[in-house]
């Protein structure tokens, strides 16, 4: 069956205390992994798309990379308004659907 | 500004009720998405839709039904079949085929009383 694991399930840091947050998955025919933030009551926030092995994209203090098994979401410096939970999903081979991951709720502390 | 609207935000359903959620979008994509999200658990597909006058189900169809007679208009019904639907429910729509991810809504908490 199809997997989306986000680790770990909660994060809390310093301001300015940079780590990673990871996304591994188990599918075949992999179309593209896609990075989401959610803040309380709200609906998730499109942030990233990754396609194949390698491929890195930034954005402020966020840096998404792809592996062939998972991906990373990288904070670097974060404020506390970068706190919110993140979200991983991925588009599997012949459909337009997305798998979600349960997501990590990360809390930066000033 | 083009979006997604939900409404309403936040909807109370007695037992034995259905109710219906709706879904808006000025954003001309093509398709458009239903899912329930819950504490702890991710986000699960309930019904999605393609085209207008088409629409397949997703991983919790049951107690669900949905409609797409509009481009833009993408309602779901919570029917009374449901026995567990108090959550968070998510719209979301997409161009097809899609290399931005999807555009969610700010959602509607149904809650049942």
């Amino acid at each position: 069956e199809d997997q989306v694991t986000q680790s770990p399930e909660a994060l809390r840091l310093q301001e300015g205390e940079s780590s990673s947050l990871n996304c591994s998955y188990t599918v075949s025919g992999l179309r593209g992994l896609f990075w989401y933030r959610q803040d309380p009551g709200k609906g998730p926030e499109f942030l990233f798309t990754l396609y194949s092995a390698g491929e890195e994209k930034e954005k402020e203090r966020l840096k998404a990379t792809l592996t062939k098994k998972e991906s990373f979401l990288h904070i670097t410096a974060p404020k506390p308004e970068d706190s919110a939970t993140y979200l991983c999903a991925v588009r599997l081979g012949g459909s337009e659907k997305l798998v979600f991951g349960k997501g990590t709720k990360l809390t930066v502390n000033p | 500004d083009g979006g997604i609207t939900q409404s309403p935000k936040y909807l109370f359903r007695k037992e034995g009720q259905n109710v219906t959620l709706s879904c808006e979008q000025n954003l001309n994509h093509d398709a458009m998405y239903w899912y329930r999200q819950d504490p702890g658990q991710g986000l699960r597909l309930i019904y999605y839709s393609q085209i207008v006058n088409d629409f397949q189900k997703g991983d919790i169809a049951e107690g669900y039904s949905v409609s797409r007679e509009k481009k833009e208009s993408f309602p779901l019904t919570v029917t009374s079949a449901q026995k567990n639907p108090t959550a968070f429910y998510l719209c979301a729509s997409s161009i097809v085929p899609d290399n931005y991810g999807y555009t969610f809504g700010s959602g509607t908490r149904l809650t049942v009383v």
